[in-house]
């Protein structure tokens, strides 16, 4: 099995209730950030991104608020699904043009119960 | 379309071993990164290629070096594989404000 992501903080929910996960982002200067899902023995995918310049996006069953007062990040998933049990983690855009590189925070376990 | 495709996807090595990890896409991707991952942790970034023909350090890059072969393919080397290099290996590519697509992970095993 993946061993990634043994020691993770890890948030169980309902089948069919409300999701949410945080994150909080070091540097005050960050414009873009970045929500990823990795399922077991695969790689990270892109849920939903966020720039500096908003508080709230949403996507299907997913929202993503940014409170830049208190540099936090978090990830609402509505309805929740077994589908939805992976790893979240949250990135924020460090440099600029091509070379930019995200930083990743170590990430979330959901759990999905039946 | 077959997006990040990375090579091997298993692999065991000794202490002292050198071994290459390939990676491609296929979108005409300009960018290309290595990261690493390791339990607990958030992905790491070891080296990354703006461009064809440019590469560059990121955070974790001691042990490692890359080769930017043409625009569709990025490799990561170990010259001489350490246990602390156990890990698993992601490969990313992005286009300006896109986001990063991740491969499928390799996982290294050294003993």
């Amino acid at each position: 099995g993946e061993s990634v992501g043994l020691h993770l903080p890890t948030l169980s929910v309902q089948e069919g209730d409300n999701s949410i996960i945080n994150c909080a982002y070091s540097n005050s200067a960050s414009d873009y950030f970045i929500w990823y899902k990795q399922e077991s023995g695969k790689g990270p995918q892109f849920i939903i991104d966020i720039r500096s310049n908003m508080d709230k996006r949403q996507g299907q069953r997913v929202t993503v608020l940014l409170n830049k007062t208190v540099k936090h990040l978090s990830l609402q998933i509505a309805a929740t699904q077994p589908g939805d049990s992976a790893v979240y983690f949250c990135a924020e855009k460090k440099g600029n043009n091509y070379g930019q590189n995200f930083v990743f925070g170590p990430g979330t376990r959901l759990s999905v119960l039946p | 379309n077959a997006g990040v495709t990375q090579t091997p996807k298993f692999q065991v090595l000794k202490t002292g071993q050198s071994m290459t990890l390939q990676c491609a896409q296929d979108m005409n991707h300009n960018s290309m990164y290595w990261y690493r991952q390791d339990p607990g942790m958030g992905l790491r970034l070891i080296y990354y290629s703006a461009s064809e023909g440019t590469t560059d350090k990121g955070e974790v890059p001691n042990g490692y070096n890359v080769s930017r072969l043409n625009k569709r393919e990025f490799s990561l080397r170990l010259e001489s594989a350490a246990p602390s290099q156990t890990s698993v290996y992601f490969c990313a590519s992005r286009m300006s404000q896109v986001t990063a697509f991740f491969g499928q992970g390799t996982r290294l095993t050294v003993v």
